[in-house]
């Protein structure tokens, strides 16, 4: 079956433009998570959806940076009007139930910002 | 922040050799995972320990968790070229959150 898939794959935007990434997770996983990977570094957590609860957004670094998920299933992470800082690998992941377990990682999309 | 420490940073051996990258954490957790990622993209789960368990294989893959040192270790066995790529651990936190904590990573170069 597919895995978690994300576009675009790779995003060049200019500072202060607003830019929206999608995430289709696996069919049927009912969690799914948000995280940015800078240059040479480790995830760092952004937001996690789990079926009809209210999002965990404790990792979204400012308010410029929103997610939704809608009908449980797709999910776009907006960041308005873009920063430097903001260049990193967005990486999105889903799994079956919110219990902690294994998380299945899509291939990522690549933020460029000038 | 990231909660996890791991080390080395990197790490560079022969083929055939054994791998050994060590992670360290701060919490109290439900469980310690170990991902693998090729070229800066998209990770796979490689193995999940418990809590209440000290020591798990897959394959060439032995990770052992010591709760009263927060501290995990994943050693790979007879290394392949293949194997070249980063390697994280990630912690499920005791209580409440169930998003992973990363830790900074190992990339692993084995050499033919």
């Amino acid at each position: 079956g597919a895995g978690v898939s994300q576009s675009p794959s790779n995003k060049v935007t200019e500072k202060g433009k607003d830019v929206e990434l999608r995430c289709d997770p696996i069919s049927g996983h009912t969690a799914l998570y948000w995280y940015r990977q800078s240059l040479g570094q480790g995830l760092e957590f952004l937001i996690y959806f789990q079926g009809n609860s209210a999002p965990d957004k404790s990792g979204l670094p400012s308010d410029r940076f929103s997610a939704e998920r809608t009908g449980g299933s797709v999910s776009t992470l907006t960041i308005q009007r873009t920063q430097q800082e903001d260049s990193a690998v967005y990486l999105c992941a889903s799994s079956l139930v919110g219990s902690a377990g294994e998380q299945f990682f899509g291939p990522g999309t690549r933020l460029t910002v000038l | 922040s990231q909660q996890g420490e791991e080390d080395p940073q990197a790490l560079s051996i022969q083929e055939g050799e054994n791998a050994t990258m060590n992670c360290s954490y701060k919490t109290s957790i439900n469980n310690l995972q170990w991902y693998r990622q090729n070229s800066g993209r998209g990770l796979v789960h490689l193995i999940l320990i418990r809590s209440n368990e000290r020591e798990k294989h897959s394959g060439r893959l032995r990770v052992t968790l010591d709760t009263s040192k927060k501290s995990s270790s994943l050693l790979i066995t007879a290394s392949r070229a293949a194997d070249t790529a980063s390697y994280f651990c990630a912690t499920a936190q005791a209580q409440g959150a169930q998003k992973l904590v990363f830790g900074q990573g190992t990339r692993l170069t084995i050499n033919p």
